[in-house]
């Protein structure tokens, strides 16, 4: 099972603040994904990055994928309350016997204070 | 569009006691995948099917958990007998491609069901 380490696991932020947080892994992904979780929610996937040095954005949130596809970064510009929640990356892994699947970091856990 | 949906959304039961938990993938969604998530492990795969057969179930725990998919509109986790180390946040989801096809990979994930067994 491949591991994707997330950084930092907590962050706490005033509103209007940027911040950064990261999704390392040593082994190569052929793609990644954020999704991002409210309290009693599932996931929502927020985008997917394929192609090494990728940058996409999304309103104020720009997420990157790494030049080897071992790491990603997701910066969000000004940050507000509604930004809040569980901030999760997540690579596809071979599991074996010819099974893929998707493997997921223990996320970053954002409060936006107002 | 109706989402994925579970059932139920919360379950208090005591150790020993049979657990169902029950999923409605979105129609015309031809994978299912049952995921636990707790505060130590984070996300976990559970087990996977495709057009209603399981294709990888390593992630299943052990021998009390068993999933079943009778036909395209629904699925059940079952734990027998439960045990307080399996209380967690039980979530299905389902997309339309297999996760090889990539960057066209959408899991949509349903409420989850918070499980408690004390």
């Amino acid at each position: 099972t491949q591991l994707l380490e997330q950084s930092p696991q907590f962050l706490s932020i005033q509103e209007g603040e940027n911040l950064t947080v990261y999704c390392n892994s040593s082994s190569v992904f052929s793609s990644l994904q954020w999704y991002r979780q409210e309290p009693g929610e599932g996931p929502v996937l927020l985008v997917t990055v394929v192609t090494g040095g990728e940058v996409k954005k999304l309103k104020r949130l720009t997420f990157q994928f790494g030049d080897a596809r071992k790491d990603s970064s997701l910066h969000i510009t000004a940050a507000q309350p509604g930004d809040t929640g569980l901030y999760l990356c997540a690579a596809l892994a071979y599991s074996g016997a010819g099974s893929y699947q998707l493997t997921f970091g223990k996320g970053t856990k954002l409060s936006v204070i107002p | 569009d109706a989402g994925v949906i579970q059932s139920p959304r919360h379950e208090v039961t005591e150790m020993g006691q049979e657990v169902t938990l029950r999923c409605k993938p979105i129609s015309g969604h031809d994978y299912l995948f049952w995921y636990r998530q707790t505060m130590m492990r984070g996300l976990e795969l559970l087990i996977y099917f495709n057009n209603n057969v399981p294709i990888d179930d390593s992630g299943m725990p052990e021998d009390r958990f068993s999933a079943k998919m009778p036909n395209a509109s629904f699925s059940t986790l079952k734990i027998q007998p439960s045990e307080p180390r399996d209380s967690a946040v039980y979530f299905c989801a389902s997309s339309r491609a297999h996760p090889l096809a990539g960057g066209q990979h959408t899991q949509y994930f349903g409420p989850g069901t918070r499980l408690t067994v004390l």
